[in-house]
């Protein structure tokens, strides 16, 4: 089966600017989650869909950022306006359920530089 | 491509050698346990999952153990290949909620011909 798909790969942006990230989850999968991974840290859950509904976004900035799942499929992460402690590695993963315990597949990732 | 971890405690092994890597969890409500494998430039690979009422489960070439009483989640590969270098991260599964991950710091293995 087809893997999580993320575009784009790299983005540079200044300061101030915004930017959007894309995802599309493993086909039929219902659970869909966004994390930022700092260089030289682990993972960390920005939000968390269930279907198109948001179930936990208690760690994401939200004066900047935000995300939709508007159709319960592929999804979108924006950050408005970018700050320099946003480069990251922005990820997507996607489970088949909202179950405990179903585990979670990655995509590769899109790496922001803020300059 | 870029590198993930540049400041991680390294694991150093001779190729063939079996090797452990620990992790220190933080949540005693934490009842499920998962090991990801990072090569740079990619994202997280499931590699063994365990939850809180077994003390050990086998895959292939991998084992974890969990000691939950001092909290500690191992990951043992055996037969150490140079395909499993690699960033390494333990993540725990909250009780309750829905499926949330918490990933610790990672451990980098470097496996040497």
């Amino acid at each position: 089966e087809a893997g999580v798909a993320q575009s784009p790969r790299y983005k540079i942006i200044e300061k101030r600017q915004s930017v959007a990230f894309w995802c599309n989850p493993i086909s039929g999968h219902a659970t869909l989650y966004w994390y930022q991974q700092i260089l030289g840290q682990g993972p960390k859950l920005l939000i968390q869909f269930q279907n198109n509904g948001v179930v936990d976004d208690s760690q994401l900035p939200k004066d900047r950022f935000s995300a939709e799942r508007l159709k319960g499929v592929d999804s979108t992460l924006k950050i408005q306006p970018a700050k320099l402690e946003d480069s990251a590695v922005y990820l997507c993963a996607s489970s088949s359920t909202g179950g405990r315990g179903q585990p979670q597949h990655f995509g590769d990732g899109t790496r922001l530089s803020i300059l | 491509g870029e590198s993930v971890g540049l400041h991680l405690p390294t694991l150093s092994v001779q190729e063939g050698d079996n090797s452990i890597i620990n992790c220190a969890y933080s949540n005693s409500a934490s009842d499920y346990f998962i090991w990801y494998k990072q090569e740079s430039g990619k994202g997280p690979q499931f590699i063994i999952d365990i939850r809180s009422n077994m003390d050990k489960r086998q895959g292939q070439r991998v084992t974890v153990l969990l000691n939950k009483t001092v909290k500690h989640l191992s990951l043992q590969i055996a037969a150490t290949q140079p395909g499993d270098s690699a960033v390494y991260f333990c993540a725990e599964g909250l009780s309750g909620g829905y499926n949330k991950l918490i990933f610790g710091a990672g451990t980098r293995l470097a496996v040497h011909p």
